[in-house]
């Protein structure tokens, strides 16, 4: 069974600083894992994704993650985060649907 | 605009009754699922269309149902509605399972 575990509920960090969101992933199969990105009253957009060759892997708005086997885990990154980085981020990993931990609050302070 | 279209984007509906809630996905897409995004249960997946057929049933509870028509959009009805199923509901769709989804803005149902 799939499963995915978002360590943190809560990540507040300063403006320009870096910044990791961490997930850890379960799956007795071949894993696709992804990111996603839920910014205040809108739907969930896709950050990055990982199917399968490197295993690091660069999205949109400047976020990369890291797909490392060993550890189970695809922890979310980004060298000096913005204001409108404020928002949800949900790690998933995918079997015959998505299944998304419980989200990770990213909050910028100025 | 993700390409996938929610109708309505907010519904006020009394504690009892039905309410119908409408997916146009992207262009291509022959995948359609459906989430229930609420504050305690986070997202949680109900069920998957793949080209009119269910393909996969998550959390859903009997009081809701859906189904995907031949021109690919779906439709998830909720009926003896409680004041519990007040939550966001997501529609997504996808061309294959493994490479993603795109969701929609979702439909904020508010049961009073």
């Amino acid at each position: 069974a799939q499963s995915v575990t978002q360590l943190d509920s809560q990540v507040p960090v300063f403006e320009e600083a870096p910044v990791e969101l961490r997930c850890n992933y379960s799956s007795s199969v071949s894993v696709y894992l992804f990111w996603y990105v839920q910014y205040p009253n809108q739907g969930l957009q896709l950050l990055l994704k990982y199917l399968s060759g490197s295993t690091l892997v660069k999205g949109i708005n400047g976020f990369e993650a890291e797909f490392n086997k060993s550890q189970t885990s695809f922890h979310l990154r980004k060298p000096s985060v913005h204001i409108s980085d404020t928002a949800e981020y949900f790690c998933a990993v995918s079997d015959t649907h998505l299944f998304f931990g419980t989200g990770t609050r990213l909050t910028v302070i100025p | 605009d993700s390409g996938v279209t929610q109708t309505p984007k907010h519904l006020i509906t009394a504690t009892g009754q039905r309410v119908t809630l409408r997916c146009s996905p992207r262009s291509g897409d022959l995948s359609v699922y459906w989430y229930q995004q609420s504050l305690d249960q986070g997202l949680q997946f109900l069920i998957q269309y793949y080209n009119g057929e269910e393909r996969a049933k998550g959390n859903i509870l009997e009081r809701f149902s859906a189904q995907q028509f031949p021109d690919l959009h779906s439709e998830l009805n909720l009926s003896s509605l409680e004041l519990g199923d007040s939550a966001l509901y997501f529609c997504a769709s996808s061309v294959e399972t493994g490479y993603g989804y795109t969701f929609g803005s979702g439909t904020r149902l508010t049961v009073v």
